[in-house]
């Protein structure tokens, strides 16, 4: 079963606008991530949250993690029509095994 | 650097008819993974491999099998498809168990 729970399923903004996408989780973890997906593509590894953080930067992107809440959000700052994709978080524990949401659909529009 | 490549890219079955995608990695990644993806429904961990030489079940595995040929390659196989294995299919690789690193995917139609 999925561990992972985007919200919202879809979100459509501006250009030069900020997207706020949130998840949440089940059970405890070692390490949340956010991948971006583009229409017809493979997902690609956006950023790396490990338990003890609490907040991460990576040029655009900001990741916070709440493990007291089983929550993360990721804030796309200053958006462009290239952010124009699907995104994911995924989880892990101890076991190499991955667990993806649904994921978010972001339009940017120009 | 290709990183992660699938083939084929596109297929059409027939109900009971069988296949194998391919997946080959030039990373050199202990890692390996099989995922399925349906709409709403984020991806679904068919099978991995943690290591050359081993291979477990995830989350779907029933209808499929799999065998981690070397380091580089990784296949799926449906020995015989059904239509709810209408799907696409990514496979993915890791050198550290965490980052996963996807290939463009197998868009599998079965009739």
């Amino acid at each position: 079963s999925q561990q992972g729970e985007e919200d919202p399923q879809a979100l459509s903004i501006q250009e030069g606008e900020n997207a706020t996408m949130n998840c949440s989780y089940k059970t405890s973890i070692n390490n949340l991530q956010w991948y971006r997906q583009n229409s017809g593509r493979g997902l690609v590894h956006l950023i790396l949250i490990r338990s003890n953080e609490r907040e991460k930067h990576s040029g655009r992107l900001r990741v916070t993690l709440d493990t007291s809440k089983k929550s993360s959000s990721l804030l796309i700052t200053a958006s462009r029509a290239a952010d124009t994709a699907s995104y994911f978080c995924a989880t892990d524990k101890d076991d190499y095994k991955l667990s993806f949401g649904a994921g978010t659909t972001v339009t940017v529009r120009a | 650097n290709a990183g992660v490549t699938q083939t084929p890219k596109f297929q059409v079955l027939k109900t009971g008819q069988s296949m194998t995608l391919q997946c080959a990695q030039d990373m050199n990644h202990n890692s390996m993974y099989w995922y399925r993806q349906d709409p709403g429904m984020g991806l679904r961990l068919i099978y991995y491999s943690a290591s050359e030489g081993t291979t477990d079940k995830g989350e779907v595995p029933n209808g499929y099998n799999v065998s981690r040929l070397n380091k580089r390659e990784f296949s799926l196989r449906l020995e015989s498809a059904a239509p709810s294995q209408t799907s696409v299919y990514f496979c993915a690789s890791s050198g550290d168990g965490r980052i996963q690193y996807f290939g463009a995917g197998t868009r599998l139609s079965v009739l």
